[in-house]
């Protein structure tokens, strides 16, 4: 079966800092999904950033960025110019490839928080 | 935009009582799912569907079950809820048609048994 491993329960980062969440994984495959998920304070969960695994280049989505080690199965998250709006709960999650009946596999989350 | 909607945000129960737990998509998902939140535990695969009438468990499916009879809906039931099932519950649905392997969620509702 498939884990995911968030290793960081809770981090902290200036407003306008860096900051990185760590994710690890394990898996069989060769080939599935790998997402950030965000859930602030409204508790709805919105996708954050995708990858592909078959794609070498790490995915990019304005201030958010992933470096994807595929071989270390490894899937952090960097979060450019903190802002406060980007409190909230970050999962990471995982998902086979091959059609979308099966569900994602959430690491325990990672809470962020933004000091102004 | 895809919506999900659940029919409570806010759920109060006593133990023993069947609950039954409402979703609803409006983007024509072939696939839908159940999770529980649990704070430290993170989000666990109660059950999902990938077609009507078609179910399958997930990583908990125990105290639980679940009925779709149309597409667009999902329902998740408590036959008779107990105090450990005091939880988050977020539905959510995927397509088959791009974005691929994108789950939609609903906001959630927040079940306490007593």
């Amino acid at each position: 079966a498939q884990t995911v491993t968030q290793s960081q329960p809770e981090m902290s980062v200036q407003e306008a800092e860096t900051v990185t969440l760590s994710c690890t994984y394990d898996t069989s495959e060769s080939d599935y999904y790998l997402f950030w998920y965000k859930q602030p304070p409204s508790r709805q969960m919105i996708l954050v950033i995708r990858q592909e695994a078959y794609k070498q280049q790490n995915a990019t989505e304005n201030r958010f960025s992933v470096n994807f080690q595929k071989a270390a199965k490894s899937f952090s998250l960097k979060i450019s110019d903190s802002q406060l709006g980007d409190a909230a709960m970050y999962f990471c999650a995982y998902k086979r490839s091959g059609g979308g009946a099966d569900g994602l596999t959430f690491g325990k989350g990672t809470h962020l928080i933004i000091q102004p | 935009d895809v919506k999900v909607t659940q029919s409570s945000r806010y759920l109060v129960k006593r133990t023993g009582e069947k609950v039954f737990l409402e979703c609803v998509q409006d983007m024509d998902h072939e696939n839908m799912f159940w999770y529980r939140q649990d704070p430290g535990l993170g989000l666990r695969l109660i059950y999902f569907s990938y077609d009507v009438k078609m179910k399958e468990k997930g990583d908990i499916p125990e105290g639980y079950s679940v009925s779709r009879e149309k597409k667009e809906r999902f329902s998740l039931i408590l036959e008779s809820a107990s105090t450990n099932q005091t939880s988050m519950y977020l539905c959510a649905s995927i397509g088959r048609a791009p974005p691929y392997n994108e789950q939609f969620f609903g906001p959630g509702t927040r079940l306490t048994v007593l």
